[in-house]
């Protein structure tokens, strides 16, 4: 059972695009976090938001959780190379992480 | 400072073969935890341990074993490897787990194939 739905799964997009990547649940998160993975290597945690409504910025990156904490984007202002990889939600409850099936981004130069 | 340790990085085994994998950390860290990776299945918990001496199932726990005896480690055993083994496992550390207000740190992973 994917309690952590993520649209879309693969999205390709030039260098100065946006972009906009969703996590989706029926389930109410305690906290929910977002995390970035490269080939060959573990996740690594981009942001952690934990308060309904919450919106963090990271530089070009804007993380926002849903009123009723069920739910995340994460939104990319004008991409760049190095933002390629993979992107993972990830929502806790009771000391479970619940991983998203992740979106591929891939930007060209 | 190594963060989390996974060994081995690479493996294979037949079918019905057991095996162990390693995993430790040098953060004191109280929570560990295991995953598989799948394509197109995101991370799934397949153990987890909030402290030495106490572990608990995740979403995918049966083939697998695990034990917590020192705060450093929590090995991933395999009993009898079966092929739907097949993927790349994670084991994570974080301070403490609870409502989920600390960051994983993962390892790079091993990839088991099981022929």
């Amino acid at each position: 059972t994917q309690l952590l739905e993520q649209s879309p799964q693969f999205l390709s997009i030039q260098e100065g695009e946006n972009l906009t990547v969703y996590c989706n649940s029926s389930s109410v998160f305690s906290s929910l976090q977002w995390y970035r993975q490269e080939p060959g290597e573990g996740p690594v945690l981009l942001v952690t938001v934990v308060t309904g409504g919450e919106v963090k910025k990271l530089k070009r990156l804007t993380f926002q959780f849903g009123d009723a904490r069920k739910d995340s984007s994460l939104h990319i202002t004008a991409a760049q190379p190095g933002d390629t990889g993979l992107y993972l939600c990830a929502g806790a409850n009771f000391n479970k992480f619940y991983f998203g099936s992740g979106t591929k981004l891939n930007v060209k130069p | 400072n190594a963060g989390v340790t996974q060994t081995p990085k690479f493996q294979v085994l037949k079918t019905g073969q057991s095996m162990t994998l390693q995993c430790a950390q040098d953060m004191n860290h109280e929570y560990m935890s295991w995953y598989r990776q799948d394509p197109g299945m995101g991370l799934r918990l397949i153990h987890y341990s909030v402290g030495a001496g106490i572990t608990d199932q995740g979403e995918v726990p049966n083939g697998y074993n695990v034990s917590r005896s020192t705060t450093e480690d929590f090995p991933l055993r395999l009993l009898s490897a079966a092929p739907s083994q097949t993927s790349v496992y994670f084991c994570a550390s974080s301070y403490s787990a609870g409502t989920g207000n600390s960051p994983l740190h993962f390892g790079n992973g091993t990839r088991l194939t099981v022929t």
